[in-house]
């Protein structure tokens, strides 16, 4: 257990919704990165946050947004959703100094 | 900008036996962490291994060690006395050692390579 939580572990919705990924950093953790993992693209970096402000982006889509909140959880959203939306999206965690660590991911499957 | 590869999208080992997965990396920066990281079938990424790059000794954890080549770009694992439990997806992935007041970089994966394990 690495200390990241994810909800939910899963999620089935249909083309053209809206959905909200949740996760929880490590106690103490200012850092949050967001990945996506599709079949077809890999293990890709969409956006880091840390102590409440957007720090990178990477191959995030505009229909994607994410924030993090003065409690230090963040949430990513996913609007205008498309079959190939679907993915396994993680959340990692860091401090200041120090690794990445995992949460166990949100399966999404747009149907 | 930094690229990952592995070629190798499968992988089989005996029990028992030793395996070794290749890497390699693309980056003009001279300062870098290298990751291995096992992706088992519940879908968590379990770090196994890191190497800095500014350290000549290659890396060692239990029956899990690389071999980092800095000038050929090459961080390759090496899992000896192989168990059932190896059996992953194993991602190789690059950080940058800058760090921004935002704590450090993202990871920059490759594609993997599946491990399965033969007993």
């Amino acid at each position: 257990d690495s200390g990241v939580t994810q909800t939910p572990k899963h999620l089935i919705t249909a083309t053209g919704q809206r959905v909200t990924l949740r996760c929880s950093p490590r106690s103490g953790d200012l850092s949050v990165y967001w990945y996506q993992q599709s079949l077809d693209q890999g293990l890709q970096f969409l956006i880091q946050y840390y102590n409440g402000e957007e720090r990178a982006k990477g191959n995030i889509l505009e229909r994607f947004s994410a924030q993090q909140f003065p409690d230090l959880h963040s949430e990513l959203n996913l609007s205008s959703l498309e079959l190939g939306d679907s993915a396994l999206y993680f959340c990692a965690s860091s401090p200041t100094q120090g690794e990445q660590y995992f949460g166990p991911g949100t399966r999404l499957t747009v149907t | 900008a930094q690229t990952v590869t592995q070629s190798q999208p499968e992988m089989s080992v005996q029990e028992a036996e030793t395996v070794t997965l290749s890497c390699t990396y693309d980056t003009s920066e001279s300062d870098y962490y290298l990751f291995w990281y096992k992706q088992p079938p519940s879908r968590q990424m379990i770090l196994v291994i890191r190497q800095e790059a500014y350290k000549q000794q290659n890396a060692t954890e239990n029956r899990f060690s690389v071999n980092f080549q800095k000038a050929a770009k090459s961080f390759s694992l090496k899992i000896s006395d192989s168990q059932l439990g190896d059996a992953a997806m194993y991602f190789c992935a690059y950080r940058s050692a800058m760090m921004f007041s935002g704590g450090y970089n993202k990871l920059i994966f490759g594609a993997g390579t599946r491990l399965a394990v033969h007993p």
